[in-house]
């Protein structure tokens, strides 16, 4: 199975908003509503921001959220803050009953 | 609270063996997928397979199929990864994942170096 593809990098000022996209195919983000996101930094284990597309786990800001169109799904992050910067990857239940991730996308705060 | 802790750094020589576990606690832990997920150094995540420890249906990235065996043990509510012989490019971190809720163990270095 391939991974979902990601830009690998994505930048943006504090306040603004970025969007990260992973691509994938019917057989698993068009397929199901079962994307989640994960959001790692540097030495720590992956957190989880998004699942099931567009849901929120407690705890996370409300200025992550995510969508789907397609065989797409999106991450969007408003309000820049510095503390955002990390890598992000996106996950996706696939045809097979496995699971598979995106490349990652380091997301830089200028 | 749902918690998934896993097993101590490791350090091996090509060639050897290796078991790494992951105990789950605060759910119960045989109605529930949990999976591996490989980290090598400065790389991105990739999943290694996943185990129903219900019945033990154990589904593997094809890129891994063959290379490790995951494993799990309802009795104590254990998942496991086992290599039969290592090789320095197994050398990553290693993590348990509950896919369904996104619940990551702690994470489990292992070197692999002669």
């Amino acid at each position: 199975q391939s991974a979902l593809t990601q830009p690998a990098s994505v930048s943006g000022s504090p306040g603004q908003s970025i969007t990260i996209s992973c691509t994938g195919t019917s057989s698993d983000i068009g397929g199901y509503n079962y994307v989640s996101w994960y959001q790692q930094h540097p030495g720590k284990a992956p957190k989880l921001m998004i699942y099931d597309v567009s849901k929120r786990p407690s705890g996370v800001s409300n200025r992550f959220s995510g969508s789907k169109s397609g065989n797409t799904a999106s991450l969007t992050i408003s309000g820049l803050q510095a503390e955002d910067e990390a890598d992000y990857y996106c996950n996706s239940y696939t045809s097979s009953i496995t699971w598979v991730f995106g490349g990652g996308t380091k997301l830089t705060v200028l | 609270e749902v918690q998934l802790v896993q097993s101590g750094a490791e350090v091996k020589k090509p060639g050897e063996s290796l078991k790494i576990s992951c105990k789950g606690s605060g759910y119960y832990f045989n109605t529930y997928w949990i999976g591996w997920v490989r980290q090598m150094p400065g790389k991105g995540l990739e999943w290694m397979g996943i185990i129903y420890p219900g019945d033990s249906d154990t589904r593997y990235n094809p890129s891994f199929q063959g290379q490790v065996t995951i494993s799990a043990d309802k009795s104590v509510s254990t998942a496991y990864l086992q290599w039969g012989s290592l090789k320095a490019s197994d050398t990553a971190m290693y993590y348990c994942v509950r896919p369904d809720s996104g619940y990551w163990g702690q994470g489990t270095l292992v070197t692999v170096s002669s």
